[in-house]
């Protein structure tokens, strides 16, 4: 059964860091052909893809946010942490984890996401 | 705005039948990718709906249902019923700088 939980701060203040962490279970990250992503939602927005990294240890950014974003992996604790720095305002979001697999190429499973308000 | 095209809204009755559409272009749909289709009832996060296009995973119901022609994609939902009602979200790989994972602007389905 596979299971990821997004885990973090709920506030944080403007220019601070953001440091989120996605745990995971049913899948390992050192299987070829897994990896895991980051999505974001703004209340009452759209779905925004943020980064991925992948089984190899590549990593893939959103081409403008991607001076702010850092995406590394622990396998051996099954986590995927992601960094987003000088935090906005409208940054805030509810920040999902999603696993993604090489070979079909689709989210199939997501996390339940964390709202993420950044205020001072 | 998103790279890929959605309605904001589309409506139904009961046991009627409505469908999404999902418009992206040369370096997205066109280019041959995929398009996947997700699921998101108020307050959850999204979930897979259909993938490849067509294909539906295991306990999505048959009245859900996926089509892609040229640089469009479609879902159609028959036999529409109150628990239906949600956002929809397309989703493809696009080669270009908007890249490479990219999400549609997201329809919200009202049963009426």
């Amino acid at each position: 059964q596979v299971t990821l939980r997004e885990s973090g701060p709920a506030l944080v203040k403007p220019t601070q860091t953001l440091t989120l962490t996605c745990t995971f279970s049913g899948f390992s990250l050192s299987t070829s052909g897994m990896c895991v992503s980051w999505i974001r939602q703004p209340p009452g927005k759209a779905l925004e893809w943020l980064a991925l990294i992948d089984w190899d240890d590549d990593k893939y950014y959103s081409t403008s946010l991607k001076t702010r974003l850092t995406i590394s992996k622990d396998t051996s604790k099954n986590q995927v942490v992601l960094t987003m720095t000088n935090m906005d305002p409208v940054d805030t979001a509810t920040y999902y984890c999603a696993r993604y697999t090489n070979s079909l190429h689709h989210f199939d499973y997501w996390g339940q996401g964390t709202l993420v308000t950044v205020s001072s | 705005q998103s790279v890929l095209t959605q309605p904001p809204s589309v409506s139904g009755a009961p046991g009627q039948r409505v469908t999404i559409s999902c418009t992206g272009s040369s370096s997205n749909i066109g280019a041959g990718y995929d398009v996947h289709w997700y699921q998101q009832l108020p307050g959850t996060a999204p979930k897979l709906l259909i993938y490849g296009n067509s294909n539906r995973p295991s306990g999505v119901p048959d009245r859900f249902s996926g089509s892609k022609s040229g640089t469009s994609a479609s879902l159609a939902i028959t036999g529409l019923q109150a628990e239906d009602e949600a956002d929809y979200y397309c989703q493809s790989y696009d080669s270009s700088l908007s890249g490479p994972w990219v999400f549609g602007g997201g329809t919200k389905l009202t049963v009426l």
